[in-house]
């Protein structure tokens, strides 16, 4: 298993600013992930951040909006840029074990 | 991509009752996990099982890969049982990425 946790664990954020949330993890990984959760609704994958390269975005999510860093093996930053009430969700770090993915217990952010 | 679909998306019971989710999935998986999240949206890891049979207390699941559907059965459900179970499935020569389903909310009354 992994043990995760993220930082802040919720914010109140005005619109247009931005907001970075950090992951750590307890052992080295290779993979690691971040999801979003809007309310209401399930999980969608924005990003797997990649050690030592850029991450790779899924459909519908861009650098410029969600920059990614994973600076070693156990850290990884979100970044939520210019944001507005549409980005209100909990954002999810996650990582890949041996067979599992396990997630962190997420950053609620409200956009006023 | 895949398409991950589960069933029903709520279910009131009374505590004590039993349940059964599903989940169906549109192709081949590596991994299918399922997960609860508490009402303080902590997502608990309950079994990693893209095939077979696992039982841990009053949870168990069944995946049968060749007909791509999984089931979550819960037991004698207890108040803390509450909350939405989602089925998350990890495509074949893909990418290891999740995919999850839309989950279903379960709500157990004393």
């Amino acid at each position: 298993s992994a043990v995760i946790s993220q930082k802040p664990s919720r914010d109140i954020c005005q619109r247009g600013t931005s907001l970075t949330i950090q992951c750590q993890v307890d052992s080295q990984v290779t993979m690691m992930f971040w999801y979003r959760q809007q309310p209401g609704q399930s999980l969608t994958l924005i990003a797997t951040a990649n050690q030592g390269s850029e991450a790779t975005y899924e459909s519908g999510f861009v650098i410029d909006k969600f920059p990614i860093s994973r600076p070693n093996l156990t850290f990884s930053t979100l970044t939520v840029s210019n944001m507005s009430p549409e980005d209100s969700s909990i954002y999810l770090c996650s990582v890949l074990t041996a067979y599992e993915q396990y997630f962190g217990p997420g950053t609620r952010l409200t956009v006023t | 991509g895949i398409q991950v679909e589960q069933s029903p998306p709520d279910l009131i019971l009374q505590e004590g009752a039993n349940s059964t989710l599903r989940c169906n999935f549109s192709d081949s998986v590596n991994n299918l996990q399922w997960f609860h999240q508490n009402p303080w949206g902590q997502l608990i890891n309950l079994f990693y099982i893209p095939s077979g049979t696992k039982q841990n207390g009053r949870l168990s699941a069944t995946t049968v890969a060749t007909e791509r559907y999984s089931l979550l059965y819960i037991s004698s459900s207890q108040t803390t049982d509450s909350g939405v179970y989602f089925c998350a499935v990890e495509k074949s020569q893909g990418a290891q990425k999740l995919v999850f389903g839309q989950g279903t909310r379960l709500t157990i009354n004393p």
